[in-house]
């Protein structure tokens, strides 16, 4: 069985600030990695996501993400945030074969400070 | 638009009651995925689709929830003689295969 583990249930930040979301995970296989940007009354979208090649991942809205196995490890990062990057973010792992369910982490609401 | 849809986007029901959801899920996309996330937490995986084949359901689905997905097209979820305990946002995803799953916007269900 898979778990995630998100080390931080809520981060508030400056804006322009850098933060960083911190995501561990626990499995016996390889795994699928991926981030999921959750707004308000609705539905998840896509950041990024590692599958295979470069362990560092850039995804949309200028966040990145660096893939860790000996750690297993799959942080979020950005540089410097904007108040519209206030929200819910999910980490999550899947398998390679099969149904490739999601397991998603607990989630960290990311709070941006003027 | 050509997004993953749900319907109703909210329902307000009395425990007791059943009732269903429907997924219309991005066209050419023949995995489709049920999950249901509580406050404060991620989503939970409930059932999976290949085409019109329901190859896995969670412990979590008990006996009272039924998923079907004729044709392989739209997929519904129906919950029989709802308890409070099944308020919760159920989410709708698809994927074409390897990677990538398209939420849509999901129903929030409450029990009274």
């Amino acid at each position: 069985a898979q778990s995630v583990t998100q080390l931080d249930s809520q981060v508030p930040v400056f804006e322009e600030a850098p933060v960083e979301l911190r995501c561990n995970y626990s499995s016996s296989v390889s795994v699928y990695l991926f981030w999921y940007v959750q707004y308000p009354n609705q539905g998840l979208q896509l950041l990024l996501k590692y599958l295979s090649g470069s362990t560092l991942v850039k995804g949309i809205n200028g966040f990145e993400a660096e893939f860790n196995k000996s750690q297993t490890s799959f942080h979020l990062r950005k540089p410097s945030v904007h108040i519209s990057d206030t929200a819910e973010y999910f980490c999550a792992v899947s398998d390679l074969t099969g149904a490739q369910k999601l397991v998603f982490g607990q989630g960290t609401r990311l709070t941006i400070n003027p | 638009d050509t997004g993953v849809s749900q319907n109703p986007r909210h329902k307000i029901t009395k425990r007791g009651q059943n009732v269903t959801f429907r997924c219309d899920p991005i066209s050419e996309h023949n995995r489709l995925y049920w999950y249901r996330q509580t406050l404060g937490q991620g989503p939970e995986f409930l059932t999976y689709f290949q085409n019109e084949a329901q190859l896995e359901k969670s412990r979590l689905l008990s006996d009272r929830f039924s998923a079907e997905r004729p044709k392989g097209s739209f997929s519904t979820l129906e919950i029989q003689r709802t308890e409070q305990g099944d308020s919760a946002m159920y989410l709708c995803a698809s994927s074409p295969a390897v990677g990538e799953q398209f939420f849509g916007p999901g129903t929030r269900l409450t029990v009274l």
